[in-house]
C-alpha cells in the first residue's frame, strides 16, 4: 500500500465545511484512496473510496487530483457528531485480501 | 441487517494465560479480517480469512493465530499472552474479493495483567 501522509489534527465550526487533505504521491495505479473514521471507542466506519474520478454519498464528497497524488475528503456540514478521527487510506482493493494499513489519522474537532 | 458483532466485549486475563475472541460478520460476507489496535502503534492488521482459508497475515508472532468456519464467522486466538498484548481487536467483514468497504464490528478490550 503507497504512504499517506495527513495533518495530525483539524478543527472545523459546526455547519461549516470540513476539508480533510490527504498526500498520496506514491500511489500506485491499481491503488484506490479509501477514507475511514473512527468515533472514540467505536470500530472504524467506511466513509468513501474512489478511483481517479470524484465521488459522492451521503456522507461525503471524496475529491481526488489529476495526477493522483492527493486527495481531500470533504464533508459539507459538519455535525458534532463528525469529531473523530479520519484515515486516509490507499489501498489495492480486492488483491489486498483484507489488508488495510491505517496511518495516525487526522483528528478531526468539530466546535459548536 | 445486524451489523458484525464480536464477543466478549472485554476481557481482563493474566500473563501466560490464552484467550480466544469471536467476530460473526455481516450475513453475506465471507471476508473477516482482524486488526489489533494500541495506542502506541495505533491499528494494525493481524490476518484476514475467506472460504476458512488465511489469505493474508500481517506482522506478528505465532502466538496469534485464527481461523474462520464454513457459516464465515471467526475467531482468534491469542497463546501465552504478554502485558503489550493488551489492546482493543477489532474485526471487519466484507464482501468477496476483499479490501473494499470494510464493516468493522465494535471491538473486544482485552487487557492484560
Amino acid at each position: 500500500d503507497a504512504k499517506t501522509t495527513q495533518p495530525p489534527s483539524m478543527d472545523c465550526a459546526e455547519g461549516r465545511a470540513a476539508n480533510l487533505p490527504c498526500n498520496h504521491s506514491t500511489i500506485s495505479g491499481n491503488e484506490y484512496v479509501y477514507w475511514y473514521r473512527q468515533i472514540h471507542s467505536q470500530g472504524p466506519q467506511y466513509i468513501i473510496h474512489g478511483l481517479k474520478n470524484n465521488e459522492t454519498n451521503e456522507m461525503a464528497s471524496l475529491i481526488i487530483t489529476e495526477d493522483r497524488k492527493s486527495s481531500t475528503l470533504i464533508l459539507p456540514h459538519a455535525t458534532l457528531r463528525d469529531t473523530a478521527v479520519y484515515y486516509c487510506i490507499a489501498n489495492a482493493g480486492g488483491t489486498s485480501y483484507g489488508k488495510l494499513t491505517f496511518g495516525q489519522g487526522t483528528i478531526l474537532t468539530v466546535h459548536p | 441487517k445486524a451489523g458484525v458483532t464480536q464477543t466478549p466485549r472485554y476481557l481482563i486475563k493474566t500473563r501466560g494465560q490464552q484467550v480466544t475472541l469471536s467476530c460473526s460478520p455481516i450475513s453475506g460476507h465471507r471476508s473477516v479480517s482482524w486488526y489489533q489496535q494500541t495506542p502506541g502503534q495505533g491499528l494494525q492488521f493481524l490476518f484476514e480469512y475467506f472460504s476458512e482459508t488465511q489469505r493474508n497475515k500481517g506482522n506478528f508472532p505465532g502466538r496469534f493465530s485464527g481461523r474462520q468456519f464454513s457459516n464465515s464467522r471467526s475467531e482468534m486466538n491469542v497463546s501465552t499472552l504478554e502485558l503489550g498484548d493488551s489492546a482493543l481487536y477489532l474485526c471487519a467483514s466484507s464482501l468477496p474479493g476483499g479490501g473494499y468497504e470494510q464493516y468493522f464490528g465494535p471491538g473486544t478490550r482485552l487487557t492484560v495483567t
